[in-house]
């Protein structure tokens, strides 16, 4: 079965500080990809990114950078110097390569305070 | 290019009643995705769509059921509506089913008293 795990429930920092956010996941699939998305209070779900299971490189944009290990089945997200706009709840989620069906973590809620 | 957009924003039901909700995805998108958010569940997959046909289905009654219509649009409808089923329904539209990125609409605030 697969299965998305975002341990922290909530975070909360200071802007200009640094955080990451966690994701663990499980799955039996060799091709699987894993997304992040940003839910803020309006409610909508922004994607963020997308990797595939064979490009374990970690990516950067901008502030936002993604740590991918098979090894430890994890793709975390950083936020670096973050800003009270970066509030809102994260999503990781999980899918099969012939599937469009998401399957999402729990999510965690990112609160900047100024 | 306009996003994925979903009507009616917002919808008061009472049990028992029925309801359809609709989704246009962006231009282009041929697959259409439901998700139901709750704060206790989360968000869970309701159905996958493409080029009319249901490919994927979520552990949901049968009283929740949805179609694609030949220009993409989607609509989903929930039968017999339970206090339960109150929720935020979003819709995600993505070029091709599988792997593709999909994009979500605002969503649909239900609300059955």
């Amino acid at each position: 079965a697969q299965k998305v795990t975002q341990a922290q429930t909530e975070i909360s920092v200071v802007e200009k500080e640094d955080v990451t956010l966690d994701c663990v996941y499980e799955t039996r699939d060799t091709t699987y990809y894993l997304f992040w998305y940003k839910q803020p209070p309006s409610g909508e779900l922004v994607f963020l990114i997308r990797r595939n299971s064979f490009d374990e490189q970690n990516e950067i944009s901008g502030r936002y950078s993604w740590n991918f290990q098979k090894s430890t089945s994890s793709f975390n997200f950083t936020i670096t110097a973050s800003q009270v706009v970066d509030s809102a709840v994260y999503f990781c989620a999980l899918t099969r390569g012939n599937t469009g069906k998401l399957i999402f973590g729990q999510g965690t809620t990112l609160q900047v305070k100024p | 290019k306009a996003g994925v957009t979903q009507t009616p924003r917002y919808l008061i039901k009472t049990r028992g009643q029925q309801v359809t909700l609709s989704c246009s995805p962006i231009s282009g998108h041929r697959s259409v995705s439901w998700y139901q958010q709750t704060p206790g569940q989360g968000l869970q997959f309701l159905f996958e769509y493409f080029s009319e046909t249901q490919r994927n289905k979520g552990n949901f009654p049968g009283r929740f059921s949805g179609r694609q219509f030949s220009n993409s649009r989607s609509e989903m409808n929930v039968s017999t509506l339970e206090l339960g089923d109150s929720a935020l329904y979003l819709c995600a539209s993505s070029l091709r089913t599988g792997n593709g990125e999909q994009y979500f609409g605002p969503g649909t605030r239900l609300t059955v008293t």
